[in-house]
C-alpha cells in the first residue's frame, strides 16, 4: 500500500538555525499538510497547500515557516530560525480528492537545543 | 472553531475485555469523523472513518458511529488485545469548511495480558 515518507525521523538542531524537514506524499495525491504534536499535548494544524499554493494556515505558522513542493514528489517545511519551543514531532499528511482521508507520515522529531 | 473533544486519562484493561473510547464534537457545519491510531514508535494510521449522521465505521474489530444527535464518535472493540496498546485520537474535518483536521488529546491504551 503507497505510504507518505518523512525525513529525517530525527533532527537535532541549535537555536537559531534553519530547518528543513522533508516528505514524499502518496504520488497520486493533491492536497498536502503539515502538523506538529508538542510532547504530551494534541496534534495541532500547521498548513494546507493545494495547487501549488498555501491554502490554509493557522495561527502557529507565522513568518518563520514556509512551505514548499519544488518538485513533483517533494514537500517540504522549513523553519527559518528554530526557537526552543519548535521541538515537537512534526507530521505530513496528504490526500487524494473529495472525501477522502489524509494519510500521515512516521513523522520527523525536531530537538532544538 | 471546530472541535473534539475526548475522555480523560488513559484506559488500562485486560485482554478479552470490552474497549470503550468516548468522542464528542462541536462543528458548524457537516463534518467527517475519523479514528486514529499511533503505535508506539510510529506515526498516525487511519483507523476508521464515518463520513455522515448513523454512518459506522469499522476495522480491526473497532467499530465508531457518527452520531448526530448527540455528536458523538465513541470508540468501541469488543474483546481487545495486548497489540491494541497505542494512543488513539479521534479527528474530524470539515471538507466544504476550511481544511484542516482537528484532533482530540488522545487517549493512551494499555493492555494489560
Amino acid at each position: 500500500e503507497p505510504e507518505v515518507t518523512q525525513t529525517p525521523s530525527h533532527q537535532v538542531t541549535q537555536m537559531g538555525q534553519e530547518v528543513i524537514l522533508r516528505c514524499v506524499p502518496i504520488s497520486n495525491h493533491l492536497y498536502f499538510y503539515w502538523y506538529r504534536q508538542i510532547l504530551g499535548q494534541k496534534v495541532e494544524f500547521l498548513v494546507s497547500f493545494y495547487n501549488n499554493e498555501i491554502s490554509e494556515k493557522s495561527e502557529i505558522f507565522d513568518d518563520q515557516f514556509s512551505v514548499e513542493r519544488p518538485d513533483g514528489s517533494n514537500f517540504t517545511l522549513k523553519i527559518r530560525s528554530t526557537k526552543l519551543e519548535d521541538s515537537a514531532m512534526y507530521f505530513c499528511a496528504s490526500r487524494g480528492q473529495g472525501d477522502q482521508p489524509q494519510h500521515f507520515g512516521d513523522g520527523t522529531r525536531l530537538s532544538i537545543l | 472553531g471546530d472541535s473534539v473533544t475526548q475522555m480523560e486519562g488513559p484506559v488500562t484493561l485486560s485482554e478479552e475485555a470490552f474497549l470503550t473510547i468516548n468522542c464528542t464534537y462541536t462543528a458548524t457545519g457537516y463534518p467527517s469523523l475519523f479514528w486514529y491510531v499511533q503505535y508506539p514508535g510510529e506515526g498516525l494510521q487511519l483507523l476508521l472513518k464515518a463520513t455522515k449522521a448513523d454512518d459506522k465505521g469499522s476495522n480491526k474489530g473497532f467499530e465508531a458511529t457518527y452520531r448526530k444527535e448527540t455528536t458523538s464518535f465513541h470508540l468501541e472493540k469488543g474483546s481487545v488485545q495486548v497489540s491494541d496498546s497505542a494512543v488513539y485520537f479521534c479527528a474530524l474535518v470539515d471538507y466544504y469548511g476550511n481544511n484542516r483536521l482537528a484532533f482530540g488529546k488522545g487517549n493512551q491504551v494499555v493492555v494489560i495480558p
